[in-house]
Protein backbone atom coordinates (compact mmCIF):
# COMPACT_ATOMS: atom_id res chain seq x y z
CA UNK A 1 0.00 0.00 0.00
CA UNK A 2 0.73 3.35 -0.53
CA UNK A 3 1.50 5.76 2.47
CA UNK A 4 0.99 9.29 2.89
CA UNK A 5 2.98 11.83 0.87
CA UNK A 6 3.62 15.42 1.02
CA UNK A 7 5.09 17.65 -0.84
CA UNK A 8 7.02 19.74 -1.48
CA UNK A 9 9.71 18.48 1.51
CA UNK A 10 10.83 22.20 2.17
CA UNK A 11 10.09 25.55 1.41
CA UNK A 12 11.11 28.92 2.00
CA UNK A 13 8.74 32.17 2.06
CA UNK A 14 8.62 35.96 3.33
CA UNK A 15 6.66 36.92 5.33
CA UNK A 16 2.91 38.11 3.95
CA UNK A 17 3.04 35.52 1.40
CA UNK A 18 0.58 32.40 0.65
CA UNK A 19 1.82 28.78 0.31
CA UNK A 20 -0.23 25.76 -0.21
CA UNK A 21 0.88 22.50 0.95
CA UNK A 22 -0.17 19.11 -0.56
CA UNK A 23 -0.85 15.82 0.88
CA UNK A 24 -1.45 12.22 -0.56
CA UNK A 25 -3.91 9.93 1.52
CA UNK A 26 -2.95 6.39 2.29
CA UNK A 27 -4.52 4.42 -0.05
CA UNK A 28 -8.05 3.55 1.34
CA UNK A 29 -8.08 6.58 3.57
CA UNK A 30 -10.99 8.52 3.38
CA UNK A 31 -9.80 11.16 6.33
CA UNK A 32 -7.07 13.75 6.35
CA UNK A 33 -5.97 15.92 9.40
CA UNK A 34 -3.12 18.52 9.45
CA UNK A 35 -0.80 19.39 12.24
CA UNK A 36 1.44 21.78 12.96
CA UNK A 37 4.85 21.07 14.49
CA UNK A 38 6.95 23.43 15.88
CA UNK A 39 10.89 23.07 16.99
CA UNK A 40 11.28 21.02 20.07
CA UNK A 41 7.18 20.69 20.58
CA UNK A 42 4.93 18.20 20.05
CA UNK A 43 2.61 18.34 16.67
CA UNK A 44 -0.33 20.54 16.68
CA UNK A 45 -4.05 19.67 15.50
CA UNK A 46 -5.23 22.06 12.62
CA UNK A 47 -7.73 20.67 11.24
CA UNK A 48 -9.62 17.55 9.82
CA UNK A 49 -11.78 16.90 6.61
CA UNK A 50 -13.88 14.27 5.86
CA UNK A 51 -15.99 14.02 2.83
CA UNK A 52 -14.61 16.90 1.50
CA UNK A 53 -15.85 18.43 4.71
CA UNK A 54 -13.63 20.49 7.68
CA UNK A 55 -14.87 18.02 10.41
CA UNK A 56 -12.56 19.86 13.31
CA UNK A 57 -10.73 22.44 14.06
CA UNK A 58 -7.79 23.37 16.79
CA UNK A 59 -6.85 27.18 17.58
CA UNK A 60 -5.63 28.84 14.57
CA UNK A 61 -6.63 31.58 12.99
CA UNK A 62 -8.80 31.50 9.56
CA UNK A 63 -5.69 32.26 7.89
CA UNK A 64 -5.51 28.76 7.73
CA UNK A 65 -7.72 26.91 5.32
CA UNK A 66 -7.48 23.59 4.03
CA UNK A 67 -9.11 21.39 1.23
CA UNK A 68 -10.02 17.83 0.93
CA UNK A 69 -10.46 16.46 -2.63
CA UNK A 70 -13.03 13.83 -4.26
CA UNK A 71 -9.89 11.35 -4.26
CA UNK A 72 -9.02 12.32 -0.70
CA UNK A 73 -6.00 14.17 -1.14
CA UNK A 74 -5.80 17.85 0.48
CA UNK A 75 -4.46 20.83 0.76
CA UNK A 76 -3.48 23.08 3.48
CA UNK A 77 -3.23 26.93 2.61
CA UNK A 78 -2.11 29.72 4.89
CA UNK A 79 -2.02 33.36 4.18
CA UNK A 80 -0.50 36.38 5.57
CA UNK A 81 2.66 34.18 6.40
CA UNK A 82 4.22 35.20 9.68
CA UNK A 83 7.59 34.16 11.28
CA UNK A 84 5.77 32.12 13.69
CA UNK A 85 4.26 29.87 10.88
CA UNK A 86 7.53 28.43 10.37
CA UNK A 87 7.34 24.99 11.27
CA UNK A 88 6.69 21.20 10.37
CA UNK A 89 3.24 20.76 8.58
CA UNK A 90 2.30 17.32 9.07
CA UNK A 91 -0.62 15.20 7.34
CA UNK A 92 -2.31 12.26 8.28
CA UNK A 93 -4.75 9.89 6.64
CA UNK A 94 -6.83 7.40 8.23
CA UNK A 95 -9.82 5.56 6.97
CA UNK A 96 -13.71 6.56 9.57
CA UNK A 97 -15.74 3.83 9.72
CA UNK A 98 -18.03 2.86 12.54
CA UNK A 99 -14.80 1.67 14.48
CA UNK A 100 -11.22 2.78 14.72
CA UNK A 101 -8.26 3.10 12.51
CA UNK A 102 -4.69 4.86 13.46
CA UNK A 103 -3.70 7.56 12.23
CA UNK A 104 -0.69 7.43 9.71
CA UNK A 105 1.57 10.71 9.00
CA UNK A 106 3.79 11.83 6.08
CA UNK A 107 6.95 12.63 6.82
CA UNK A 108 5.98 16.19 6.52
CA UNK A 109 6.62 19.54 5.01
CA UNK A 110 9.40 22.24 6.62
CA UNK A 111 8.14 25.46 5.73
CA UNK A 112 10.55 28.58 6.89
CA UNK A 113 9.08 31.84 6.83
CA UNK A 114 11.70 35.11 6.69
CA UNK B 1 -3.02 21.48 27.11
CA UNK B 2 -1.50 17.79 26.75
CA UNK B 3 -3.77 15.45 29.61
CA UNK B 4 -0.51 12.71 30.21
CA UNK B 5 2.68 13.48 31.46
CA UNK B 6 5.71 11.76 30.78
CA UNK B 7 9.55 12.49 31.33
CA UNK B 8 11.18 14.54 29.00
CA UNK B 9 14.17 11.72 28.41
CA UNK B 10 15.16 8.15 29.38
CA UNK B 11 18.19 6.35 28.17
CA UNK B 12 18.12 2.31 27.83
CA UNK B 13 20.98 0.09 26.52
CA UNK B 14 20.42 -2.26 23.28
CA UNK B 15 18.92 -5.61 23.37
CA UNK B 16 17.52 -4.07 26.85
CA UNK B 17 13.80 -3.26 27.67
CA UNK B 18 12.95 -0.08 27.26
CA UNK B 19 9.82 0.87 29.57
CA UNK B 20 8.55 3.96 29.18
CA UNK B 21 5.91 5.62 31.94
CA UNK B 22 3.02 7.97 31.01
CA UNK B 23 0.65 9.46 33.90
CA UNK B 24 -3.15 10.63 32.98
CA UNK B 25 -4.76 10.39 36.30
CA UNK B 26 -7.96 12.88 34.53
CA UNK B 27 -8.39 10.04 32.35
CA UNK B 28 -12.23 9.44 32.04
CA UNK B 29 -13.80 6.01 31.90
CA UNK B 30 -14.30 6.26 27.64
CA UNK B 31 -11.01 7.32 27.31
CA UNK B 32 -8.01 4.98 25.67
CA UNK B 33 -4.49 5.55 25.88
CA UNK B 34 -2.35 5.83 22.93
CA UNK B 35 1.00 5.74 22.31
CA UNK B 36 3.00 7.37 19.04
CA UNK B 37 6.66 7.57 18.35
CA UNK B 38 8.29 10.13 16.25
CA UNK B 39 12.26 9.23 14.86
CA UNK B 40 13.91 11.75 13.54
CA UNK B 41 13.02 13.76 10.11
CA UNK B 42 9.89 11.24 10.15
CA UNK B 43 6.14 12.13 10.79
CA UNK B 44 4.39 9.84 14.45
CA UNK B 45 3.84 6.41 13.52
CA UNK B 46 0.75 4.51 15.69
CA UNK B 47 2.34 2.06 17.81
CA UNK B 48 -0.30 0.75 20.41
CA UNK B 49 -3.53 1.95 22.02
CA UNK B 50 -5.83 0.28 24.80
CA UNK B 51 -8.56 0.83 27.11
CA UNK B 52 -7.85 -0.72 30.43
CA UNK B 53 -6.20 -4.50 29.55
CA UNK B 54 -2.91 -5.02 28.86
CA UNK B 55 -2.17 -5.43 25.00
CA UNK B 56 0.54 -6.45 22.82
CA UNK B 57 1.82 -6.19 19.43
CA UNK B 58 4.60 -7.01 16.99
CA UNK B 59 6.11 -3.48 18.79
CA UNK B 60 5.82 -3.67 22.00
CA UNK B 61 3.64 -4.16 25.06
CA UNK B 62 0.91 -1.58 26.38
CA UNK B 63 0.61 -2.02 30.70
CA UNK B 64 -2.24 0.27 32.09
CA UNK B 65 -2.65 0.07 35.77
CA UNK B 66 -6.11 -0.84 37.70
CA UNK B 67 -6.90 2.16 37.94
CA UNK B 68 -6.06 3.58 34.58
CA UNK B 69 -4.31 6.60 35.82
CA UNK B 70 -0.92 5.45 34.36
CA UNK B 71 0.61 3.44 31.53
CA UNK B 72 3.84 2.00 30.65
CA UNK B 73 4.84 1.30 27.16
CA UNK B 74 7.46 -1.44 27.08
CA UNK B 75 10.17 -1.92 23.65
CA UNK B 76 10.68 -6.11 24.72
CA UNK B 77 14.57 -5.35 23.13
CA UNK B 78 15.33 -2.06 22.17
CA UNK B 79 17.43 -1.00 19.17
CA UNK B 80 19.34 1.76 17.67
CA UNK B 81 16.33 2.07 15.78
CA UNK B 82 13.70 2.81 18.20
CA UNK B 83 15.59 6.09 19.13
CA UNK B 84 12.56 8.54 18.86
CA UNK B 85 10.72 10.45 20.82
CA UNK B 86 7.74 8.82 22.25
CA UNK B 87 4.35 10.47 22.62
CA UNK B 88 1.58 9.46 25.59
CA UNK B 89 -2.00 10.38 24.44
CA UNK B 90 -5.56 10.31 25.70
CA UNK B 91 -8.47 10.09 23.41
CA UNK B 92 -12.19 9.51 23.25
CA UNK B 93 -12.43 6.36 20.21
CA UNK B 94 -14.44 7.18 17.52
CA UNK B 95 -14.71 10.89 18.01
CA UNK B 96 -13.08 13.78 16.35
CA UNK B 97 -9.58 11.94 16.56
CA UNK B 98 -7.75 14.92 17.48
CA UNK B 99 -4.82 13.72 18.39
CA UNK B 100 -2.90 16.15 21.68
CA UNK B 101 0.51 15.67 21.57
CA UNK B 102 2.73 17.00 24.60
CA UNK B 103 6.46 16.97 24.95
CA UNK B 104 6.57 13.22 25.18
CA UNK B 105 9.81 11.06 26.26
CA UNK B 106 13.01 11.45 23.90
CA UNK B 107 14.18 7.74 24.25
CA UNK B 108 18.42 7.40 23.22
CA UNK B 109 19.06 3.16 22.83
CA UNK B 110 22.86 3.47 23.50
CA UNK B 111 25.30 0.82 21.92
Amino acid sequence: ETGVTQSPTHLIKTRGQQVTLRCSSQSGHNTVSWYQQALGQGPQFIFQYYREEENGRGNFPPRFSGLQFPNYSSELNVNALELDDSALYLCASSFRTGGWSPLHFGNGTRLTVT
Amino acid sequence: DAKTTQPPSMDCAEGRAANLPCNHSTISGNEYVYWYRQIHSQGPQYIIHGLKNNETNEMASLIITEDRKSSTLILPHATLRDTAVYYCIVLVQGGSEKLVFGKGTKLTVNP
